[in-house]
C-alpha cells in the first residue's frame, strides 16, 4: 500500500459545480498538506497548503485536513473550466529529518462548460 | 515557473545512450530535487541536493546519477538510458528543507527512449 492514495479519475463535472478531491495517507508522522495544480505539460504549482488539522480557505478553494481519520480533501466552489487539470496531494511530517514531501498520483479534473 | 528553467524540454534517444538534462535556478534556492512523472505512479523523487556538491539518493535512483557544483545548476544522467526511463523529468527547487517545504517545480522535461 503506498503511503498517499490518491484517485486518479479523471472527475467530469459541469461548470458551476463544487468539487470535492480527496486523499488518504497512513503515515501518522505528516503535518503538512499541500495541494498543487497541474495543467497538462506544465509543471506543478502549489496552489494550498495547510498544517496539522483543519481548514483553510483562498477563494474558491477550500482545504481540509482530517489526521483523525488519515484523509484530506480539496473543495472547489462554482467550478469553472479553467479549473480543468491534474490536482496532486502531497505532505510531510516534521521530524524525523526528512521533510521531501510525498505526492499522490493526482486527480484528473475536467469541467465542462 | 518559479526563475526554474529545464534543457532540454523534448529528447527522443535510443536504449544505451548516455542522456544528461539540466535544471537552471535564477532564485538562489539551496534545495534541487529531480521527479519523474509516470501514469499510474505520480511524482517520484530520483535524486536532490541540499547544496553544492551534496546530493544524496530518493525513491527510484538506479540507473540514475546527479552532479550540483554550482547553486543554479542540477544535471540528471542517465548512464544508460533505458525504456523505462521513459517519462517526464521535473526539477523542483526550494528555499530550506523544513517542514514548510514548499517546492517550486520548473516546466518538465519529456524523454523518450527508443
Amino acid at each position: 500500500q503506498k503511503e498517499v492514495e490518491q484517485d486518479p479519475g479523471p472527475l467530469s463535472v459541469p461548470e458551476g459545480a463544487i468539487v470535492s478531491l480527496n486523499c488518504t495517507y497512513s503515515n501518522s508522522a505528516f503535518q503538512y498538506f499541500m495541494w498543487y495544480r497541474q495543467y497538462s505539460r506544465k509543471g506543478p504549482e502549489l496552489l494550498m497548503y495547510t498544517y496539522s488539522s483543519g481548514n483553510k480557505e483562498d477563494g474558491r478553494f477550500t482545504a481540509q485536513v482530517d489526521k483523525s481519520s488519515k484523509y484530506i480533501s480539496l473543495f472547489i466552489r462554482d467550478s469553472q473550466p479553467s479549473d480543468s487539470a491534474t490536482y496532486l496531494c502531497a505532505m510531510s511530517p516534521t521530524s524525523g529529518g526528512s521533510y521531501i514531501p510525498t505526492f499522490g498520483r493526482g486527480t484528473s479534473l475536467i469541467v465542462h462548460p | 515557473d518559479a526563475g526554474i528553467t529545464q534543457s532540454p524540454r523534448h529528447k527522443v534517444t535510443e536504449t544505451g545512450t548516455p542522456v544528461t538534462l539540466r535544471c537552471h535556478q535564477t532564485e538562489n534556492h539551496r534545495y534541487m530535487y529531480w521527479y519523474r512523472q509516470d501514469p499510474g505512479h505520480g511524482l517520484r523523487l530520483i535524486h536532490y541536493s541540499y547544496g553544492v556538491k551534496d546530493t544524496d539518493k530518493g525513491e527510484v535512483s538506479d540507473g540514475y546519477s546527479v552532479s550540483r557544483s554550482k547553486t543554479e545548476d542540477f544535471l540528471l544522467t542517465l548512464e544508460s538510458a533505458t525504456s523505462s526511463q521513459t517519462s517526464v523529468y521535473f526539477c523542483a527547487i526550494s528555499p530550506r528543507q523544513d517542514s514548510t517545504d514548499t517546492q517550486y517545480f520548473g516546466p518538465g522535461t519529456r524523454l523518450t527512449v527508443l
